[in-house]
């Protein structure tokens, strides 16, 4: 079956601009998380969707947000970037969060800010 | 401050030896994850752990959890090349969120 699909693979923005990130999770995957990987603070944890409603978030900005769509889907924005957002932005899907059988991560998008 | 202290961070051995990776925490999580991640790809779960001094063997790769459910390790056998990646454990401690350790990055020289 297909896995998780994260798009675009690559993207080049200017400070100040936005940003719109895209996932498709497992079929049949309810739950959608976004975490940020950079080589400083390693991979933390944006915030998690299930059925369209955020469960739960962590210790970003306002500047980031997310939404998820009735099919699962889900998109995050990233508004006024600043040069620190350069990241590896992953998606993981799960069926209703990954507690007892872990998450299945898409390959990222790799954002860098000039 | 980081909540999962892996140990060590950079390990280069030869084929053929084996060792250990350290997943340290004073937190208790309800189940510990690891991953293997190569370059410009998202982790790939390798196993999950969920009750206290469990033991999994995948292969040649044993993952164990703490007694107290704050520690974990991963023991691998006579390392191969294959196994050269970056590994990294990640605790679940409720509320869909994990908090990943900082990775132990691995080489496996033949």
């Amino acid at each position: 079956k297909a896995g998780v699909t994260q798009t675009p693979r690559y993207l080049i923005k200017t400070r100040g601009q936005q940003v719109t990130l895209s996932c498709s999770p497992i079929s049949g995957h309810r739950s959608v998380s976004w975490y940020q990987q950079t080589p400083g603070q390693g991979l933390q944890f944006l915030f998690e969707y299930f059925s369209e409603t955020q469960r739960n978030k962590g210790n970003f900005p306002g500047r980031f947000s997310g939404r998820q769509f009735s099919n699962s889907r889900s998109e995050m924005n990233v508004s006024t970037l600043e040069l620190g957002d350069s990241a590896l932005y992953l998606c993981a899907s799960s069926l209703s969060g990954g507690r007892n059988y872990g998450y299945t991560f898409g390959s990222g998008t790799r954002l860098t800010v000039v | 401050t980081q909540l999962l202290e892996q140990s060590p961070q950079f390990l280069s051995i030869q084929e053929g030896e084996n060792l250990t990776v350290y997943c340290n925490s004073s937190s208790v999580f309800s189940s510990l994850q690891w991953y293997r991640q190569e370059p410009g790809e998202g982790p790939v779960l390798l196993v999950t752990v969920v009750t206290g001094g469990e033991v999994k063997k995948l292969k040649r790769l044993t993952f164990q959890f703490g007694d107290a459910r704050k520690d974990s390790s991963l023991h691998i056998t006579a390392a191969q090349p294959g196994d050269t990646g970056l590994y990294l454990c990640a605790g679940d401690q409720g509320a869909q969120k994990l908090v990943f350790g900082q990775g132990t990055r691995l080489t496996i020289n033949p």
